[in-house]
């Protein structure tokens, strides 16, 4: 088995403030997910990388940047906190095929002050 | 863009009965659609799926439906314990696509 570790498990952060929040996976899956969930809503996609040296945006990528240092970790940079922006950010990996299932980290909590 | 739909935001049900949470999806090229369940406090976990060249696929307890004419697909729970009381999520993607496009969660309560 594997595990996904996301840091910190809590964030808090100004308005304005540039955030990063790091993912690491020790399942050696090429694929790698950011996702935002705000309360009681579903998630939504931030950017995904297929494999290493790939980085593709998903539907919520603006106001996002996000890095894929090595094939164990993926990190997601909120560029400018905004107080609209508080929710739950989940990591995720997969095997870089569609159709197979996803595996996701604890998340990291922001709170925007 | 691309839509999943889940229909029922909350679902309350008897220990012992049947669950029943249904999606419905936008994209005809839709292939691929998993379940993810999320308890509370906790993050998500896969339960099961379905691929667009069945019908109908039976894990235990959970039995998943997809009708690809009205494009729906549905989670069925039963024999209901506390323990599935939940967020579920479905979900949809493409045919050679990692990008899944989640629904916006059904909660549910088995109450004893």
């Amino acid at each position: 088995g594997g595990i996904i570790t996301q840091t910190p498990k809590f964030l808090i952060g100004q308005e304005g403030q540039k955030l990063t929040l790091k993912c690491q996976q020790n399942f050696n899956h090429d694929t790698m997910y950011w996702y935002r969930q705000d309360s009681g809503k579903g998630l939504r996609l931030i950017y995904y990388s297929i494999t290493e040296n790939d980085l593709q945006k998903g539907d919520l990528s603006e106001g996002y940047d996000a890095s894929r240092e090595k094939k164990s970790s993926f990190s997601l940079t909120v560029t400018s906190a905004q107080k609209n922006e508080m929710a739950v950010f989940l990591c995720a990996s997969s095997i870089p095929r569609a159709g197979y299932e996803q595996y996701f980290g604890p998340g990291t909590r922001l709170t925007v002050l | 863009g691309e839509k999943v739909e889940q229909h029922e935001s909350t679902l309350s049900v008897r220990e012992g009965d049947s669950a029943v949470i249904n999606c419905t999806y936008t994209d005809t090229a839709s292939s691929y659609f998993p379940w993810y369940k999320q308890e509370a406090g906790k993050s998500l976990h896969f339960v099961i799926d379905i691929r667009s060249n069945v019908d109908r696929k039976q894990s235990q307890r959970l039995i998943v439906l997809l009708d690809k004419k009205a494009k729906r697909f549905s989670l069925h729970i039963t024999a209901t314990q506390p323990e599935d009381s939940a967020i579920y999520f479905c979900a949809a993607s493409r045919g050679g696509s990692a990008k899944l496009i989640f629904g916006e969660g059904t909660k549910l309560t088995v109450s004893s």
